[in-house]
């Protein structure tokens, strides 16, 4: 299994306030990838990221950041979470010569009251 | 611009049944294809691809084919078990650098 973590597992947190995940890698991919996961949305993306420093938007990006200060590192923030955001998020991996074979995390259960 | 639909489900078999869900796409091009499969409590895992038409992707005795004039990647299976019970996207290459996915379909074995 491709060595992905994320962190928390599950968290609940109140409207309004700042919320960061965690993608955690060991395989020294380049390309990271955030989606949420929605009933009747399937996965969606919301940012991704090709290398240190170099991030770029999904389909559903407004609300939230990334940052990738380390090939391993890829966060994801809410700056003041909204109900909305409720969801569960996955973090993906992949690299040359595979790009199209994306490996995932376990997921975060995020649940925003 | 590029999509994916699936047939909706829940789809409920018994065991040992026979196995189709549809897949069609729209695409520029010719991208890869993909199913991916969520088991419970876990992240996507690739099930099979095919990279051109007429390939034929095959894993875990489930099999689909790249069909271009129909734009379709039916994913089938001969003989169900309990243990496939899950969640199975299909899936396209969009670009070189991501991919874009149905909204799911939840299959559930009965023994």
């Amino acid at each position: 299994d491709a060595g992905i973590t994320q962190s928390p597992r599950h968290k609940v947190t109140e409207t309004g306030t700042p919320v960061t995940l965690r993608c955690h890698q060991t395989e020294n991919h380049r390309y990271m990838y955030w989606y949420r996961q929605d009933p009747g949305h399937g996965l969606r993306l919301i940012h991704y990221s090709y290398g240190v420093k170099d991030t770029d938007k999904g389909e559903v990006s407004d609300g939230y950041s990334v940052s990738r200060s380390k090939t391993e590192d890829f966060l994801l923030t809410l700056e003041s979470a909204t109900s909305s955001q409720t969801s569960v998020y996955f973090c993906a991996i992949t690299d040359y010569p595979s790009y199209n074979e994306q490996f995932f995390g376990p997921g975060t259960r995020l649940t925003v009251l | 611009g590029n999509s994916v639909t699936q047939m909706e489900g829940p789809v409920t078999l018994s065991e040992e049944a026979f196995l189709t869900i549809n897949c069609t796409y729209t695409a520029t091009g010719y991208p890869s294809l993909f199913w991916y499969v969520q088991y419970p409590g876990e992240g996507l895992q690739l099930l099979l691809k095919a990279t051109k038409a007429d390939d034929k992707g095959s894993n875990k005795g489930f099999e689909a084919t790249y069909r271009k004039e129909t734009t379709s990647f039916h994913l089938e299976k001969g003989s169900v078990q309990v243990s496939d019970s899950a969640v199975y996207f299909c899936a396209l290459e969009h670009r070189d650098d991501k991919i874009i996915f149905g909204k799911g379909t939840r299959l559930h074995i009965l023994p």
